[in-house]
């Protein structure tokens, strides 16, 4: 089935820093990826969409300069966490979709997750 | 502005009993997708719901979908504890999510 890899699992990092966090789809064209960012105990919220050589697109309240994404190639989608502070500790989780869906998924395949935390 | 709205959002449960989880959404979608989260982990995908009056089964588990009402169930028979995890259901574009039920089996 279709396989997204998320990196890093977990990554803790000094306040002010930035921290790059890659999503890519293994076995298949996304031309489009999803951001989301979980707080514990909540909901996934969507970030921002990305589409394969445009730029994104952002939802209401989420910072784009802060949140930098890039969606260069269509197995690769990063999300870039600049000066990084604690308020940004959350789990993300990328989801790619598919050219075309194939099975019951019908395109969306998630990643494993990042936990970041910001120390 | 689409609302995904689930209900209930915490639910106890003994094994062995049923129940179901509501799941609302504001506008027309064609699709329905509910997922599976357990503690620390990432979405597991239980079921796509792509047209009115699907019904979907696996194990314990089944959901439906009425586009008229915009509701979706998922129906929880004979609980065990390995179905203790949050439940999201989510409804496109970019699946908008709804809060999650977060689900306890007990003995």
């Amino acid at each position: 089935g279709a396989v997204v890899s998320q990196h890093p699992s977990r990554v803790i990092c000094k306040s002010g820093t930035s921290v790059k966090i890659e999503c890519r789809s293994l076995d298949f064209q996304a031309t489009t990826m999803f951001w989301y960012r979980q707080f514990p105990k909540q909901s996934l919220m969507l970030m921002a969409t990305s589409n394969e050589g445009s730029k994104a697109t952002y939802e209401q309240g989420v910072e784009k300069d802060k949140f930098l994404i890039n969606h260069a190639s269509l197995t690769l989608s990063t999300l870039t966490v600049t000066s990084a502070h604690p308020e940004d500790s959350s789990f993300y989780i990328c989801s790619a979709r598919e050219l075309q869906g194939r099975g019951d998924n019908y395109g969306y395949t998630f990643g494993s997750g990042t936990r970041l935390t910001v120390v | 502005e689409l609302k995904v709205e689930q209900n209930p959002l915490f639910l106890s449960m003994q094994e062995g009993k049923n129940y179901t989880i509501y799941c609302n959404y504001s506008t027309t979608s064609d699709r329905l997708y509910w997922y599976r989260q357990d503690p620390g982990k990432s979405l597991e995908s239980l079921f796509v719901l792509l047209s009115n009056g699907a019904v979907k089964q696996e194990g314990r588990l089944m959901a439906s979908l009425d586009t008229k009402a915009r509701l979706s169930t998922l129906h929880i028979t004979a609980a065990v504890h390995d179905l203790s995890a949050t439940y999201f259901c989510a409804v496109e574009d970019a699946l908008n999510f709804g809060k999650g039920t977060s689900l306890l089996v007990t003995p």
